[in-house]
């Protein structure tokens, strides 16, 4: 299966500036996701990524708030926005595996981002 | 719209009982399920899907399409087994996202 490395794996940030968040896989993928785990609370995915054409929102988010840049099939960047408390949560990436191979998908180990 | 209810926020087991996880789910076409698991301070990672029919760690998850349900079950709980188990759902040919429950912490008891 694919390997993710996201970065940073954790950062506190002043209320008002924004973050970006980077996801390199380890091979080729079309479509990259980003989720937010706010705490206590589900995987909640925020976008679809695909290389070439912009990104896909879900009901809630918007681009202006998520900016998201797919620069090429192994990379990716999700950046939040003139960010408030709210804002605090764990941000991951995911990537599509080789469905015939039985891999599922794959995430990343997680951005843990806190907004003071 | 696709939808994964996980009813339990908490199971709590003793060492060397039988485990249940339970999950329906809602969709309209035909659905991947899967389940994944977050041990402590470690990146979630997928424990093991309905397709392939396997047994992970000692788990199974037969998709009942009747039921529109996807339990998760290991016969003897083992201390390790202790962690956060999530559902998911996506639908079949790729290119879908993945649907997640709202997770059930598993606690196994010495």
């Amino acid at each position: 299966s694919a390997v993710i490395s996201q970065k940073p794996s954790r950062d506190i940030c002043q209320r008002g500036t924004s973050l970006t968040i980077q996801c390199q896989v380890d091979s080729q993928v079309t479509m990259m996701f980003w989720y937010r785990q706010q705490p206590g609370q589900s995987l909640t995915l925020i976008a679809t990524a695909n290389q070439g054409s912009e990104a896909t929102y879900e009901s809630g988010f918007v681009i202006d708030k998520f900016p998201i840049s797919r620069p090429n099939l192994t990379f990716s960047t999700l950046t939040v926005s003139n960010m408030s408390p709210e804002d605090s949560s764990i941000y991951l990436c995911s990537v599509e595996g080789d469905r015939e191979g039985g891999y599922g998908y794959t995430f990343g180990s997680g951005t843990r981002l806190t907004v003071v | 719209a696709q939808r994964v209810t996980q009813p339990e926020k908490l199971l709590s087991v003793f060492k060397g009982a039988p485990v249940e996880l339970k999950c329906n789910y809602s969709y309209s076409g035909s659905p991947e399920l899967f389940w994944y698991v977050q041990y402590s301070r470690q990146r979630l990672q997928l424990l093991l899907r309905h397709i392939s029919r396997e047994s992970i760690k000692g788990f199974t998850a037969d998709l009942n399409k009747g039921e529109t349900s996807f339990h998760l079950k290991k016969p003897f709980a083992q201390e390790e087994d202790s962690a956060m188990y999530y559902c998911a759902l996506t639908g079949t040919g790729g290119g879908n996202k993945l649907t997640f429950g709202t997770g059930t912490q598993l606690k196994v008891e010495l």
